[in-house]
């Protein structure tokens, strides 16, 4: 079946500019996950999803960044202001059921670049 | 919060040679381990997890050790071929109900020919 997809794949954009990223998770998984990957690093999370409520945003940098997920599906991570420092891959993963949240399938990441 | 840390940073053997990558965390009561292999350009993967309760799991040549006494969890790859040259991460699931992962910084795995 289709795997977790991201759109765009890439994104490069002037500093101070407003973007949005978006995710597709795979049919069914109510858990949805943002993470951020600096390059050399491993992923850190962002914000957790499970439905459409934000079930723990303690990994959001600071108040520019902001993300939804309304009907309780697609996702979209929002920065505003952006900064040359969110410059990373941003990757999305999700899980099934909350009895089954043990395994995180992730998608390919948009890589963002601010210039 | 929850630390986790990840050595050796870059390990390189021979084919057909074993390859151990080590992470610790500081949350005893973290419950949850997940390998992910992760190729360049590419989507992390899960390759093997370990749940609290189990010392240790074994899939073909791949394995992870779980050590809840001194907080440290090891992935062992054996008999290892070129296309196991990737970056593994080691992750952790801390306490507090919460499902996030908390990752290690990586390991460059280079296994040559």
């Amino acid at each position: 079946g289709a795997g977790v997809s991201q759109t765009p794949s890439n994104k490069v954009t002037e500093k101070g500019k407003y973007v949005e990223l978006r995710c597709d998770p795979i049919s069914g998984h109510t858990a949805l996950y943002w993470y951020r990957q600096s390059l050399g690093q491993g992923p850190e999370f962002l914000i957790y999803f499970q439905g459409t409520g934000a079930a723990d945003d303690s990994g959001l940098p600071n108040d520019r960044f902001f993300a939804v997920r309304p009907e309780g599906s697609v996702s979209t991570l929002k920065i505003q202001r952006t900064e040359r420092g969110d410059s990373a891959v941003y990757l999305c993963a999700s899980s099934p059921s909350p009895t089954q949240f043990y395994e995180q399938y992730f998608g390919p990441g948009t890589r963002l670049t601010v210039t | 919060g929850e630390n986790v840390e990840q050595h050796p940073s870059t390990l390189s053997v021979q084919e057909g040679d074993s390859a151990v990558i080590k992470c610790t965390y500081s949350d005893s009561a973290s419950n949850y381990f997940p390998w992910y292999k992760q190729e360049l350009g590419k989507r992390p993967q899960l390759i093997i997890d370990i749940r609290s309760n189990v010392g240790e799991k074994k899939d073909q040549r791949i394995a992870v050790t779980l050590n809840k006494t001194a907080k440290h969890f090891s992935l062992h790859i054996t008999e290892t071929q070129p296309e196991d040259s990737a970056v593994y991460f080691c992750a952790v699931r801390p306490s507090g109900g919460y499902n996030k992962l908390i990752f290690g910084a990586g390991t460059r795995l280079a296994v040559h020919p």
